[in-house]
C-alpha cells in the first residue's frame, strides 16, 4: 500500500537558521501533498499544500518543493523563530471521488533555540 | 466560529467498556475522517465517511465502529474489542478538492 517516509525525526536549529524536512512517497498516482504543524495537545494545522501540477509553492517564510520523478517533496522554513517549534507532518493522497484519503509521515519534531 | 469540535478532551475507559467520542462540524463538509495517533507516529486512518449514511473502513478499523446519521456529526465508538485503545484520536473533515482540517483531539486512556 501507499507509504510516506519522513526525515529527520528530530531537528534542532538556532533561531534565524533555515529548517528543511523531507518526505518520499511510494504511490506515483499521488497528486496532493499537504504539510501540517501540530502543537502539544492540539490537532494538526495545515500550513501549506501543493498539488502535483506545481513544482514549488511559497507562503512567506514557508515553501514546499515537489519532485514527481523522484517522488519526493520537502518543507523549507526560513528565518526560524521559537514559535516554529512543533511537530511537522507531511502527507500524500490520491484525490479521488468525494474524499481525500491522506497517508501521513511519522512526523518531525522541530526545536528552534533562541 | 466555524470548525471541527471534538469532545471530550480527555476520556477514560474501563475494562470491557465501550466509549464514544464525539465529532461535530459546521464547515458543510460531506467527507469526514477518524484517525488514531500514537506517540512518535503519524496519523493512521480508522474510518472515513464520504456522505451521510455511508462510511468505509480505513487501515486500522478493527475494534472501532462509526455512524453518520447527520452531515454534521461523525461519532466514533471504541469497543471492548480494541485491546490497545490508549491513543490520541483526531477527527478531520474535508472534501476531495479542499484541504483537510482537524479538531483538537480526544486523548483516551485506560483506567
Amino acid at each position: 500500500g501507499e507509504n510516506v517516509e519522513q526525515h529527520p525525526s528530530t531537528l534542532s536549529v538556532q533561531e534565524g537558521d533555515s529548517a528543511v524536512i523531507k518526505c518520499t512517497y511510494s504511490d506515483s498516482a499521488s497528486n496532493y501533498f499537504p504539510w501540517y504543524k501540530q502543537e502539544l495537545g492540539k490537532g494538526p494545522q495545515l500550513i501549506i499544500d501543493i498539488r502535483s501540477n506545481v513544482g514549488e509553492k511559497k507562503d512567506q517564510r514557508i515553501a514546499v518543493t515537489l519532485n514527481k520523478t523522484a517522488k519526493h517533496f520537502s518543507l523549507h522554513i526560513t528565518e526560524t523563530q521559537p514559535e516554529d517549534s512543533a511537530v511537522y507532518f507531511c502527507a500524500a493522497s490520491k484525490v479521488s471521488g468525494g474524499y481525500n484519503k491522506l497517508i501521513f509521515g511519522a512526523g518531525t519534531r522541530l526545536a528552534v533555540h533562541p | 466560529d466555524g470548525g471541527i469540535t471534538q469532545s471530550p478532551k480527555y476520556l477514560f475507559r474501563k475494562e470491557g467498556q465501550n466509549v464514544t467520542l464525539s465529532c461535530e462540524q459546521n464547515l458543510n463538509h460531506d467527507a469526514m475522517y477518524w484517525y488514531r495517533q500514537d506517540p512518535g507516529q503519524g496519523l493512521r486512518l480508522i474510518y472515513y465517511s464520504q456522505i451521510v449514511n455511508d462510511f468505509q473502513k480505513g487501515d486500522i478499523a478493527e475494534g472501532y465502529s462509526v455512524s453518520r446519521e447527520k452531515k454534521e456529526s461523525f461519532p466514533l465508538t471504541v469497543t471492548s474489542a480494541q485491546k490497545n485503545p490508549t491513543a490520541f484520536y483526531l477527527c478531520g473533515g474535508g472534501d476531495s478538492n479542499q484541504p483537510q482540517h482537524f479538531g483538537d483531539g480526544t486523548r483516551l486512556s485506560i483506567l
